[in-house]
């Protein structure tokens, strides 16, 4: 199980943000990250527990092992403002899982 | 570039069936694990299921084990959903998603809403 706190998190553009997504079991290296705007799909931030995906800006940023990790956004910027998920799969069986999401909202 | 395409979505009553369809383009299709996840409305992503590259495999969340199975088409790089014995918690938005090398999902569709009426 995959819990991510705070469920909410109200700042202003130009203010860093950190994310936080602890496991109930230690998992693996493969953690990710995700954000989703309104009406559209997940979009795939961060893999591996700290590696960008294509195309996705430096301010973006993640750390951790074991069973606590964070999604560190250096400075917001408008668009940033959006619901962000973690994702892990357990070693056997294969099953996947997402954390219940933190809502990144202005303030 | 890579594009998935979900159809098949729509209005069901519960205890009926429906079979979603994704179709894939610009990459290695028959090379690559597919998934399903769900989002109900207002909610968070629900894993669904996956099926491996060469359809040998697959694994269900236990919500949806033994109603739904994940099949695919190689030929022509199409996955499919068959979702048997339909719940009104079964609503939700459905996206296919391509898993990477490191079990995670880096291209999605843009997905097929699926309501589940009782």
């Amino acid at each position: 199980v995959l819990t991510q706190s705070p469920a909410t998190l109200s700042l202003s553009p130009g203010e860093g943000a950190s994310l936080s997504c602890r496991a109930s079991q230690r998992v693996s290296r493969y953690l990710a990250w995700y954000q989703q705007k309104p009406g559209q799909a997940p979009r795939l931030l961060i893999f591996d527990s700290s590696k960008r995906a294509t195309g996705i800006p430096a301010r973006f940023s993640g750390s951790g092992s074991g069973t606590d990790f964070t999604l560190t956004i250096s400075s917001l910027e408008p668009e940033d403002f959006a619901i962000y998920y973690c994702q892990q799969r357990s070693n056997w069986p294969p099953e996947y899982s997402f954390g219940q999401g933190t809502k990144l909202e202005i303030k | 570039q890579v594009q998935l395409v979900e159809s098949g979505g729509g209005a069901v009553q519960a205890g009926r069936s429906l079979r979603l369809s994704c179709a894939a383009s610009g990459f290695s299709f028959s090379s690559s694990d597919m998934h399903w996840v769900r989002q109900p409305p207002g909610k968070g992503l629900e894993w669904v299921a996956v099926i491996s590259f060469d359809g040998s495999n697959k694994y269900y969340a236990d919500s949806v084990k033994g109603r739904f199975t994940s099949f695919r088409d190689n030929s022509e790089n199409t996955l499919h959903l068959q979702m048997d014995s339909l719940r009104t918690d079964d609503t939700g938005v459905y996206y296919c998603a391509k898993e990477s090398g490191s079990h995670f999902l880096d291209y999605w569709g843009r997905g097929t809403l699926v309501t589940v009426s009782s």
